[in-house]
């Protein structure tokens, strides 16, 4: 079925230290993804996006890269900070679903101090 | 930066009454506006797409009769939770997305936390 997923649902990472989050979807179809972040008790926040016809894109302190061969997502999080600490969801849309958006499962990042 | 609101931000009705929650773009115009709804520890699913001027779009599994849709301006959509059980307890989530540019991201609200007793 069509479907994105989360490898890992929790992730402890040393303050300062780089955080990787990855998800992987199923529909070749898929031609836009984004990253969300969502603190407790608050709505998504946008972090990064990327297109299909890119492999990688780069925001402050945040890395998108994007194999569309393995059909992987992965976010990258240089020197995560105690703010960093959340709960990330990767989504994609198509245009052929009216850019509605499919949610993976969600990976919750744990920043120890 | 887009603005989407939600209003209230939480909410605690008996079981058998209907809850209506707001959602507002504040600073640009949104024909489509998105209803999600979110279980403890759980990803967000896509309820319905709410479109300005019509008939909101149900996703498959959602009673369209019990989660009442109106997009009744560019900037406002109501979700209307009708006959509440407490199953119905979630956080419900809207998004708004920004047509003109022909942008596929989606700006959403904080949210509103629904308790059904």
């Amino acid at each position: 079925g069509e479907s994105v997923g989360l490898h890992l649902p929790t992730l402890s990472v040393q303050e300062g230290d780089n955080s990787i989050i990855n998800c992987a979807y199923s529909n070749s179809a898929s031609d836009y993804f984004i990253w969300y972040k969502q603190e407790s008790g608050k709505g998504p926040q946008f972090i990064i996006d990327i297109r299909s016809n890119m492999d990688k894109r780069q925001g402050q302190r945040v890395t998108v890269l994007l194999n569309k061969t393995v059909k992987h997502l992965s976010l990258q999080i240089a020197a995560t900070q105690p703010g960093d600490s959340a709960v990330y969801f990767c989504a994609e849309t198509r245009k052929a679903a009216g850019n509605k958006l499919t949610f993976g499962g969600g990976t919750r990042v744990l920043v120890k101090p | 930066g887009a603005v989407v609101s939600q209003h209230p931000s939480w909410v605690i009705c008996k079981s058998g009454t209907s809850v209506k929650i707001e959602c507002r773009s504040l600073d640009f115009q949104a024909t489509t506006m998105f209803w999600y709804r979110q279980f403890p520890k759980q990803s967000l699913m896509l309820m319905a797409t709410s479109n300005e001027g019509s008939k909101a779009t149900y996703e498959q599994g959602v009673e369209k009769d019990k989660f009442l849709i109106n997009h009744a301006s560019l900037t406002l959509s109501t979700l209307t939770v009708t006959s509440a059980h407490p199953e119905d307890s979630s956080f419900y989530i809207c998004s708004a997305r920004i047509p003109s540019q022909g942008h596929n991201e989606q700006f959403f609200g904080p949210g509103t936390r629904l308790t059904v007793l």
